[in-house]
């Protein structure tokens, strides 16, 4: 089955500076690639995703890139702030066939 | 559209005793998805539902625990003669259809005494 590898596991950066989040994944089927957000206890909250048939999708100050020969898709998040500090999960599926697979997180610490 | 809703937020109960958990997904959404997530780790799919029909189960799924979508709508999880290791957040997400994305509940805290 698929298996989704996502570095690092924490990330401390300066407000205004960019944050990099990069996943692998296993399964060369994987066509669907969506990033949660999730604050202390709270839901996961999906921020941005993208498919197989694009290469990078950008909202705003977020963008994610994908390597499909590669097997890695990565997240951007530019001019951070501190209310970006959350934990991000990276996640592949076969979109229509399988439930989601994640990564195990990045706790990513905007310092101000 | 009030999101997904979970029900309750935290339950707490002794080693052995039954729990059951609910879930409201988005209204119109067939897809109903259920999750356990431990702390520091990322969900990890447990079994989901297109409609009524529960198409697919997790090895995580043991046979004390059991899940139902009876109209298609709401769902609930059951956990039998619960144990320590049962202690986890209980995410539901719910999709449109199957090319959708996936959208979460607030969970459910488990924590067995």
């Amino acid at each position: 089955g698929e298996n989704v590898e996502q570095h690092p596991s924490t990330l401390s950066v300066q407000e205004g500076d960019s944050a990099v989040i990069k996943c692998t994944y296993s399964d060369s089927a994987s066509n669907y690639f969506p990033w949660y957000k999730q604050e202390l206890g709270k839901r996961p909250q999906l921020i941005i995703d993208i498919r197989s048939n694009v290469g990078e999708k950008k909202d705003q100050r977020i963008a994610v890139t994908l390597n499909k020969t590669a097997k890695h898709f990565s997240l951007h998040i530019t001019e951070t702030q501190p209310e970006d500090s959350a934990v991000y999960f990276c996640a592949a599926t076969t979109s229509g066939n399988t439930p989601l697979v994640f990564g195990k997180g990045t706790r990513l610490s905007v310092i101000a | 559209d009030t999101g997904v809703s979970q029900d309750p937020r935290h339950k707490i109960t002794k080693r052995g005793q039954n729990v059951t958990f609910r879930c409201d997904p988005i209204s119109e959404h067939n897809r109903l998805y259920w999750y356990r997530q431990t702390l520091g780790q990322g969900p990890e799919f447990l079994t989901y539902f297109q409609n009524e029909a529960q198409l697919e189960k997790s090895r995580l799924l043991s046979d004390r625990f059991s899940a139902e979508r009876p109209k298609g709508s709401f769902s609930t999880l059951e956990i039998q003669r619960t144990e320590q290791g049962d202690s986890a957040m209980y995410l539901c997400a719910s999709s449109f259809d199957s090319n959708q994305p996936q959208h979460f509940g607030d969970g459910t805290r488990l924590s067995i005494l």
